[in-house]
């Protein structure tokens, strides 16, 4: 069975600043690999995700992610945060079983405040 | 927006009653996802459902049930209710070949 590893629960930084959130997953194939972030109140959103091809693949929002099987991690990265960045991120994996079985496990999420 | 519509938004009901949340899918998204979000338990995957079909199942309760419709809608029936299944529960869609779920808003249940 699939399993996420979100580290950080809270990470704080200032305005301007860059980010990585950290994200390792357990899973026996090559998996699925996607970031969602939830706002207060909200759904989830996806922000990107890892299929195949190019480990390091871009998002929405100006957010990168690099899947590095190795180290079994998909990071979450952004060079500058904005203050509407702040927003619970949880990092999932994929996997799909027989006959139409798919199964999405997530991470517990990690918060971010976000500094003026 | 989604595309996935989730009713209620917000529900409040006592201990031992019985609700049932409503979910549409995205248009042409055969399978439906539920997944129940607390604070002590984060996001647990509840069940999956395809074409009408049940596909998988997860941390689901027995007081628990789920059906999906022939036009694809879905509703999740929870019953008996404890404070504990005071959550936040989201309906997901998605089209299989591409793995990635898209998520409703939620509806958030309070029991009391």
């Amino acid at each position: 069975a699939q399993s996420v590893t979100q580290p950080d629960i809270h990470i704080t930084v200032s305005e301007g600043a860059s980010l990585e959130l950290r994200c390792n997953y357990s899973y026996g194939a090559t998996p699925y690999l996607f970031w969602y972030v939830q706002s207060p109140g909200q759904g989830l959103q996806l922000l990107l995700k890892y299929f195949s091809g190019d480990t390091l693949v871009q998002g929405i929002k100006g957010f990168e992610a690099e899947f590095k099987r190795s180290q079994s991690s998909f990071n979450l990265r952004k060079p500058s945060v904005h203050w509407s960045d702040a927003a619970e991120y949880f990092c999932a994996v994929g996997a799909f079983g027989g006959g139409s079985n798919y199964k999405l496990t997530f991470g517990k999420g990690t918060l971010l405040t976000v500094n003026p | 927006d989604s595309g996935v519509t989730q009713t209620p938004k917000h529900l409040i009901t006592a201990t031992g009653q019985r609700v049932t949340l409503r979910c549409s899918p995205r248009s042409g998204d055969l399978s439906v996802y539920w997944y129940q979000q607390s604070l002590d338990q984060g996001l647990q995957f509840l069940i999956q459902y395809y074409n009408g079909e049940e596909r998988a199942k997860g941390n689901i309760l027995e007081r628990f049930s789920a059906q999906q419709f022939p036009d694809l809608h879905s509703e999740l029936n929870l019953s008996s209710l404890e404070l504990g299944d005071s959550a936040l529960y989201f309906c997901a869609s998605s089209a299989m070949s591409t793995g990635e779920l898209f998520f409703g808003e939620g509806s958030r249940l309070t029991v009391l």
